[in-house]
């Protein structure tokens, strides 16, 4: 059972957009910053985005990230088959005085 | 070029030890926070264990008692000491680099990640 909470799947066909939900606490996201992260399988995560809505040098503009509250979200809009993978939310907890991670959802491209 | 490589996964049986290294190349470990991460067979990703530039520590309390995290500065490498060994530390191990701003609020994040190194406990 994951701190954050998100939908384990979602998926799109070429070109949609895909919206990824992210919840959490007053501790977590409430209280700090969230990072997406993309991970496939045998390779280092991959920042997509920091500080809630920014982008690393490198990550496409149709990626996007939002928060408010205790929530968050990731947007991929024009979706691509390359943006198959699984997506993490994260955030510092201040009661834990550690990470915590969303359970990731699996982005398929139809 | 900023890189992490973690190496020393293995098999291992329940209650033995293994460490797992994480060397670092284009940046000095020592002066930034580090973290390891796992993530077990069809879970998510799961913190284990941070080591701040300044020499605190801590633990998830899953591996809390267990497991040490430490630096050596003479060859820029991260350490993870796994005493006690259970079945559910069973996972892919990831160390990555953490980095923290306070211009606006809080602003931590990992930008830097390894490809991980592959840790079984059973009999």
């Amino acid at each position: 059972q994951s701190v954050l909470t998100q939908p384990p799947s979602a998926s799109g066909t070429p070109g949609q957009r895909v919206t990824i939900s992210c919840s959490g606490s007053s501790s977590n996201i409430g209280s700090n910053t969230v990072s997406w992260y993309q991970h496939l399988p045998g390779t280092a995560p991959k920042l997509l985005i920091y500080t809630n809505n920014q982008r690393p040098s490198g990550v496409p503009d149709r990626f996007s990230g939002s928060k408010s509250g205790t929530s968050a979200s990731l947007a991929i809009s024009g979706l691509r088959s390359e943006d198959e993978a699984d997506y993490y939310c994260a955030a510092w907890d201040d009661s834990l005085k550690g990470w915590v991670f969303g359970g990731g959802t699996k982005v398929t491209v139809l | 070029d900023v890189q992490l490589v973690e190496t020393g996964g293995g098999l291992m049986q329940p209650g033995g030890s293994l460490r797992l290294s994480c060397a670092a190349s284009g940046f000095i470990v020592s002066s930034t926070n580090m973290i390891w991460v796992r993530q077990a067979p069809a879970k998510g990703l799961e913190w284990v264990s941070i080591f701040y530039s300044g020499g605190s520590t801590y633990y998830a309390d899953s591996v809390k008692g267990r497991f040490t995290i430490s630096t050596d500065n003479s060859n820029n490498t991260l350490y993870l000491q796994m005493n006690s060994l259970r079945a559910e530390d069973t996972a892919v191990y990831y160390c990555a680099r953490e980095l923290r701003f306070f211009a606006v609020g809080k602003s931590y994040y990992m930008d830097v990640w390894g490809k991980g190194t592959t840790v079984t406990v059973s009999s």
